[in-house]
C-alpha cells in the first residue's frame, strides 16, 4: 500500500529564505503521481504542484518547485524567496490505483518577519 | 470559473442529531471526495462519488454515508452524532479519471 512520510512536524523560516519540506513516498505502482498542498489556518486546501513518476522534469509552479529524486523515493517541496503568507500547513500526497490520494502528516511552517 | 462550494460553512449540532453537508464541485467535474479533518490531525478518506456512484469509502461507520447528483453535487449525512465527529469536512472534486483534487473552504462541524 502507498504511504507519505513527512518528517518534519514544524518548522520556523526567515522571510525571504528559501524553504525545503520533506517528503518520502513508498508506493508499488509504476506510474504515480506526487501533490503537494498548502492549508492556512481558514482551512482550505490549496493544490500547490503535480509531478508525475515518468515526469523528466522537476516540476515548478512559481515561487514553488518539486525536488523529485525517484531512486530515492522523495518529492521534496522547495519554496523560493519565502514570504509571511506562505505560514500554513503543507501536505504531501501520492495518488493510488483507484484515483485516491493519500496523505502524509503534514508540516506545519511558519515565517519569521 | 467557480471552484468547489460547500455549505455551509459552520454548523452547531447536538449529540444524537443528524447533519447534512453540501458540496457543489467545479463545472465540469465529476467525481467528489469527502474528508474528515480533525482538529490538527491530517486528512481522513470518508467517499469518493464518480458520475453518481459510490465509488469508495474510508474506515468509517455507516451513520456516515452520502450521495451525489445528476448535475455532480454531492452531499454527506452524518447520523447519530457524536461529540468526535467534530471536525472541519472537506470536499473535493476532480476530472473523471485524474488525480488532482480541488478542495472547497470546508464545513466546520461542532457537536455539543
Amino acid at each position: 500500500a502507498q504511504k507519505i512520510t513527512q518528517t518534519q512536524p514544524g518548522m520556523f523560516v526567515q522571510e525571504k529564505e528559501a524553504v525545503t519540506l520533506d517528503c518520502t513516498y513508498d508506493t508499488s505502482d509504476p506510474s504515480y503521481g506526487l501533490f503537494w498542498y498548502k492549508q492556512p489556518s481558514s482551512g482550505e486546501m490549496i493544490f500547490l504542484i503535480y509531478q508525475g513518476s515518468y515526469d523528466q522534469q522537476n516540476a515548478t509552479e512559481g515561487r514553488y518547485s518539486l525536488n523529485f529524486q525517484k531512486a530515492r523515493k522523495s518529492a521534496n517541496l522547495v519554496i523560493s524567496a519565502s514570504q509571511l503568507g506562505d505560514s500554513a500547513m503543507y501536505f504531501c500526497a501520492t495518488g493510488d490505483s483507484n484515483y485516491q490520494l493519500i496523505w502524509g502528516a503534514g508540516t506545519k511552517l511558519i515565517i519569521k518577519p | 470559473e467557480a471552484g468547489v462550494t460547500q455549505s455551509p460553512t459552520h454548523l452547531i449540532k447536538t449529540r444524537g442529531q443528524q447533519a447534512t453537508l453540501r458540496c457543489s464541485p467545479i463545472s465540469g467535474h465529476t467525481s467528489v471526495y469527502w474528508y474528515q479533518q480533525a482538529l490538527g490531525l491530517g486528512l481522513q478518506f470518508l467517499l469518493w462519488y464518480d458520475e453518481g456512484e459510490e465509488r469508495n469509502r474510508g474506515n468509517f461507520p455507516p451513520r456516515f454515508s452520502g450521495r451525489q447528483f445528476p448535475n455532480y453535487s454531492s452531499e454527506l449525512n452524518v447520523n447519530a452524532l457524536e461529540l468526535e465527529d467534530s471536525a472541519l469536512y472537506l470536499c473535493a472534486s476532480s476530472w473523471h479519471g485524474q488525480e488532482t483534487q480541488y478542495f472547497g473552504p470546508g464545513t466546520r462541524l461542532l457537536v455539543l
